[in-house]
């Protein structure tokens, strides 16, 4: 099993949809979390960053950690055809310095139609 | 200010070979990471250097190997190249003052196709 689990989609939403979209994770020493978007044949893109539990809105987006139940979300408002891409979710942990060692979910497609 | 590049953006080489591959980080960023992708396997941590110092390892073979000069470029190199080594490899820079997790950005990746 993986560490961190991620529903790859494809999800396809109409314009103007709430997207919501999730992972889970095992390890209990991850305290940072990040949302990236990747359009394709690009570099991931960073979204959203949270440290430990707790909500984090900025514009149409807004992350949410919920350390006890291993679980964190990304809701997208009124998306876009923009919004278009593969949504990854990180995390990480501080022991031994190992804040940059990301460990990715596989990420989700999302497909806005217009 | 410029983003992380990566050089090549696309390699094809044989099975045997070796590649290096190249990276330049923010200006003023110290940290370099490095991340394998593939469609099966997802985004994989190869390592990252700091101060031209190795601060952190994944879970790859030897044949993965890397290095970051004074001015912070990195290098990553695979040796003896199989057609499994076939993957995007993306390369993440950050500040990185306090070895807590800093925001890392990341460049275009160099598709790398083993043949």
């Amino acid at each position: 099993q993986k560490e961190v689990e991620q529903d790859p989609g494809p999800l396809s939403v109409p314009e103007g949809a709430i997207v919501s979209l999730n992972c889970t994770y095992s390890n209990s020493a991850f305290q940072y979390f990040m949302w990236y978007r990747q359009y394709s044949r690009k570099g991931p893109e960073l979204l959203m960053y949270t440290y430990s539990s707790g909500n984090k809105e900025d514009g149409r987006f807004t992350a949410q950690v919920d350390k006890s139940s291993k679980y964190i979300s990304l809701f997208i408002r009124d998306s876009q055809p923009s919004d278009s891409a593969t949504y990854l979710c990180a995390m990480s942990g501080t022991i031994n310095n190992a804040g940059n060692m990301l460990t990715f979910g596989g990420g989700t497609r999302l497909m806005v139609k217009p | 200010k410029a983003g992380v590049t990566q050089t090549p953006r696309y390699l094809i080489k044989t099975r045997g070979q070796q590649v290096t591959l190249s990276c330049s980080p923010i200006s003023g960023h110290r940290s370099v990471s490095w991340y394998q992708q593939t469609p099966g396997q997802g985004l994989q941590f190869l390592f990252e250097y700091f101060s031209e110092t190795q601060r952190n390892k994944g879970n790859f073979p030897g044949r993965f190997s890397g290095r970051q000069f004074s001015n912070s470029r990195s290098e990553m190199n695979v040796s003896t190249l199989e057609l499994g080594d076939s993957a995007l490899y993306l390369c993440a820079s950050s500040l990185s003052t306090s070895g807590a997790q800093e925001t890392q950005y990341f460049g275009p990746g160099t598709r790398l196709l083993v043949l």
